[in-house]
């Protein structure tokens, strides 16, 4: 089955407490996004990437970090995280073919930091 | 003034009646526009995209498009209890830059 597996899910932690949220697509996707969606704000990007080894800030990229070695992996890591990174992730992907905009979703990860 | 308005909603509307969403959006040069449905509880999924003025029809769903008054709209007709959503107008701005509104919520009644 075509999908963006996210994990964990569901994530409790303390302020600085480094934390790394695993993003995985099996569908040769070229391009990965994440982002975080609050009540009353919408979902917003954090970051995006282009490829393997090629990523860009998104609206909200502070306090947040990415890597992609790997063409299916896009990990987010949150180096000291604080209570205001609280909120619902979502990380995408979304095909040259398809367009960059068509994008497919995890099923979310909600992190609460307290 | 931000990017993508949406009206929060809910938007009431009986089985089987034609449920309108609208959405604003303020950048003159954006191109393409998409609407994603999101269940609660769940992740976004897009339903429609549209790229040209005027109507795009796919079964019980219709993209409107009026680039000159910057405005995109979603019609769904005989709407159905399953399809009590969030709706998300997204615009693209940019590359790789997908501007997404807050949604507005529908409730469908049966």
């Amino acid at each position: 089955e075509a999908q963006v597996t996210q994990n964990p899910r569901y994530l409790i932690t303390v302020t600085g407490k480094k934390l790394t949220v695993t993003c995985s697509q099996n569908m040769n996707h070229e391009y990965m996004s994440w982002y975080r969606q609050d009540p009353g704000l919408g979902l917003r990007q954090i970051y995006y990437s282009m490829n393997v080894e090629a990523t860009d800030k998104g609206d909200v990229p502070e306090g947040y970090k990415v890597s992609r070695k790997e063409k299916r992996n896009f990990p987010l890591i949150l180096e000291s995280p604080s209570p205001n990174q609280t909120s619902l992730y979502f990380c995408a992907s979304s095909s040259l073919f398809s367009g960059a905009n068509v994008l497919t979703f995890g099923a979310g990860s909600r992190l609460t930091v307290l | 003034q931000k990017e993508v308005e949406q009206n929060s909603g809910p938007l009431s509307v009986p089985e089987g009646a034609i449920a309108s969403l609208n959405c604003t959006y303020s950048d003159r040069v954006s191109q393409s526009f998409f609407w994603y449905r999101q269940y609660s509880g769940k992740s976004p999924e897009l339903i429609m995209s549209i790229y040209s003025n005027g109507d795009k029809e796919d079964g019980r769903f219709t993209a409107q498009l009026n680039k000159a008054s910057q405005y995109v709209s979603l019609l769904i007709r005989d709407s159905q209890p399953s399809d009590s959503a969030t709706y998300l107008c997204a615009v693209n701005t940019g590359f790789q830059k997908l501007v997404f509104g807050t949604g507005t919520r529908l409730l469908v009644s049966p």
